[in-house]
């Protein structure tokens, strides 16, 4: 069955600090990867996307993801971190098997201390 | 672009009323409309599915007759909680599949509180 796995229940990083945060998905075929921003109280912003071509995907708010097919993950990183980025992180895998899906991973919490 | 709105943003009610949340896209067409309910600290998880036009697809586990989806035009989708109680105090996201089919965009989320 597909799955999306996010180790990291929440992560503290230091402001200005570098931050990656790790998901690992499980598809017979490659997907289509998501990462979005949820900050408390709100809705889903969508920060990047991999469809196919360049694995290095560069998103908004300086964020950008790698896909690695060989490891099965899609890990988003940002070389430094501001405290505004203190929010939850999902991965997520669509599919388009008959009608689209979307399999979202569990989140991970991002602290930011100063 | 692809703007969802949801309305309203926060609700409470008495137990055994109604409510209707209203999920709109503001500046595209989308034929699917996604419904999430999301608990604290927890995940999105995934209500139905709602295409234009014809019935909602459920989850394993909603009840259909609880959570009434409408997806009468290409831009608005209701969800529909009928006779709420307290245990149906959640979250409620919903999203829209943008054009190309693949992409989902979310509203802000309606935050629902039965008393």
């Amino acid at each position: 069955a597909q799955s999306v796995t996010q180790p990291d229940i929440h992560i503290t990083v230091s402001e200005g600090a570098s931050l990656e945060l790790r998901c690992n998905y499980s598809y017979g075929a490659t997907p289509y990867l998501f990462w979005y921003v949820q900050s408390p109280g709100q809705g889903l912003q969508l920060l990047l996307k991999y469809f196919s071509g360049d694995t290095l995907v560069q998103g908004i708010k300086g964020f950008e993801a790698e896909f690695k097919r060989s490891q099965s993950s899609f890990n988003l990183r940002k070389p430094s971190v501001h405290w505004s980025d203190a929010a939850e992180y999902f991965c997520a895998v669509g599919l388009n098997t008959g009608g689209f899906k979307t399999i979202f991973g569990a989140g991970t919490r991002l602290f930011v201390k100063a | 672009g692809a703007v969802v709105s949801q309305h309203p943003s926060w609700v409470i009610c008495k137990s055994g009323t109604s409510v209707k949340i209203e999920c709109r896209s503001l500046d595209f067409q989308a034929t699917t409309m996604f419904w999430y309910r999301q608990f604290p600290k927890q995940s999105l998880m995934l209500m139905a599915t709602s295409n234009e036009g014809s019935k909602a697809t459920y989850e394993q586990g909603v009840e259909k007759d609880k959570f009434l989806i409408n997806h009468a035009s290409l831009t608005l989708s209701t969800l529909t909680v009928t006779s709420a109680h307290p245990e149906d105090s959640s979250f409620y996201i919903c999203s829209a599949l943008g054009l190309a089919q693949e992409t989902q965009y979310f509203g802000p989320g309606t935050r629902l509180l039965v008393l």
